[in-house]
């Protein structure tokens, strides 16, 4: 049975870099990519990124400039960085594993795009 | 703004049947597999349908998925007071090279 731990600051000011990381037990970390989901207090969930054993990375567009995703595969774990956070940034911060990948169609490509497992998520607020 | 549209709320009677759906473009729905969650008050996410209409190991029978052009449909049936929560959906978004969900639909159970 897979299990996602996190950890990390809660409590950041204006201008500080957020940095959270998630431990991966009980089940293959190679195999699969890795992700970070937001979600702010009231709101919906918003995908921050993902990442793979070998370091391949992708970033939502709207955050790229200012997020970093790595991981350490000696011990199972990947990592957030979010630079130059707002109160904007306040949310609950979620690592999840994916299912992912590609079809082949008639008329091109389908990707199939899931997280089925879920960390239970470090509340990340930023306040002066 | 959620690149995904569903309805803010639905509402049913215990027992009853209820769906939720969830609407696109050609860039995500429309030409993706679509996936499901819930989340519980307090809690994560949990994925519930994937890949329009696969139920994770666990999931019971009474949660379906669907999906037609660029829109998908989950659907519950038997209502019971412990399905009261937020559901999503997400997809792949291919022109935005992102992965994107709705602005979520919260259940309730009258």
């Amino acid at each position: 049975q897979v299990q996602l731990q996190q950890w990390g600051a809660g409590l950041l000011k204006p201008s500080e870099t957020l940095s959270l990381t998630c431990a991966v037990y009980g089940g293959s970390f190679s195999g699969y990519y890795w992700s970070w989901i937001r979600q702010p207090p009231g709101k919906g969930l918003e995908w921050i990124g993902e990442i793979n054993h070998s370091g391949s990375t992708n970033y939502n567009p709207s955050l790229k400039s200012r997020v970093t995703i790595s991981v350490d595969t000696s011990k199972n774990q990947f990592s957030l960085k979010l630079s130059s956070v707002t109160a904007a940034d306040t949310a609950v911060y979620y690592c999840a594993r994916l299912g992912r990948g590609v079809v082949p169609a008639a008329k091109g490509i389908y990707y199939y795009y899931y997280m089925d497992v879920w960390g239970k998520g470090t509340t990340v607020t930023v306040s002066s | 703004q959620s690149v995904l549209t569903q309805p803010p709320s639905v509402s049913a009677a215990p027992g009853q049947k209820v769906t939720i759906s969830c609407s696109g473009s050609s860039s995500n729905i429309g030409n993706n597999y679509v996936s499901w969650y819930q989340q519980l008050p307090g809690t994560a996410p949990k994925l519930l349908i994937y890949d329009n209409n696969k139920r994770p190991s666990g999931i019971p029978d009474r949660f379906s998925g669907s999906k037609s052009g660029t829109s998908a449909t989950l659907g519950i049936t038997g209502l019971q007071t412990g399905d009261e929560a937020d559901y999503y959906c997400g997809t792949w978004d291919s022109s935005l090279s992102a992965a994107v969900f709705g602005g979520g639909t919260q259940l309730t159970v009258l």
